[in-house]
């Protein structure tokens, strides 16, 4: 347990659906991340949000849409997804943002495997 | 640009045998270089890190050096179980400062049979 929970671990739904993610962290972190992982490709970070600011965006495409309410809590919202989402996207928190000199660890939650199709 | 290369998995070991799994790395300024593990079903785990060079980092019989000659940061164990079965991700911090933005490798699977 590394007390980063993620919600749903599994959905499943078509390209016209709405659906959310959920991730909640009992660490007492401020910075909050969302990651895809795909087979056989690194891990993407999309989203980083550090005292409920977001403060990257990697060009992910609008149909991901983040909200951050406060410093425990970290969504993601999908709609008009495509096949090609289909991903596990991963949850992450650490104290404060990294940096290239703040060798924070990250934390991750389980991940939510999602099938779109 | 910044990147990290794993070796192809999966690799599949007999218990007690030695591990090496390769990672190099391409990065401007001096990263800190890391190794993160996922067992089936978890997310990402930090397992070791280096923060300069010729630093080891070590965790459960794990260790690797941070050579920035070769820039190299190659996993090794001496004896494997069959518990250390799992992904194991290379990953290097953004040395420009990005923030968030830890680069990662494709990961390595590893299987130990008994």
């Amino acid at each position: 347990e590394t007390g980063v929970t993620q919600t749903p671990r599994h959905l499943v739904m078509g390209m016209t659906n709405k659906k959310s993610l959920k991730c909640e962290q009992h660490l007492g972190h401020n910075a909050m991340y969302w990651y895809k992982q795909s087979a056989k490709k690194p891990l993407e970070l999309m989203f980083v949000y550090n005292f409920k600011e977001q403060t990257e965006n990697n060009s992910v495409p609008s149909r991901f849409s983040p909200e951050c309410p406060n410093s425990s809590h970290l969504f993601l919202h999908l709609h008009t997804l495509q096949p090609e989402d289909s991903a596990l996207y991963l949850c992450a928190s650490s104290q404060d943002a990294m940096t290239g000199t703040f060798n924070e660890k990250l934390f991750f939650g389980s991940g939510t495997q999602l099938s779109v199709l | 640009g910044n990147s990290v290369t794993q070796m192809e998995g999966p690799v599949t070991l007999s218990e007690e045998a030695f591990l090496t799994i390769n990672c190099t790395y391409t990065a401007t300024g001096y990263p800190s270089l890391f190794w993160y593990v996922q067992y089936p079903g978890e997310g990402l785990q930090l397992l070791l890190k280096a923060t300069k060079a010729d630093d080891k980092g070590s965790n459960k019989g794990f260790e690797a050096t941070y050579r920035k000659e070769t820039t190299s940061f190659h996993l090794e164990k001496g004896s494997v179980q069959v518990s250390d079965s799992a992904v194991y991700f290379c990953a290097l911090t953004d040395p420009g400062g990005s923030q968030g933005n830890l680069i990662f490798g494709k990961g390595t699977k590893l299987s130990v049979k008994p």
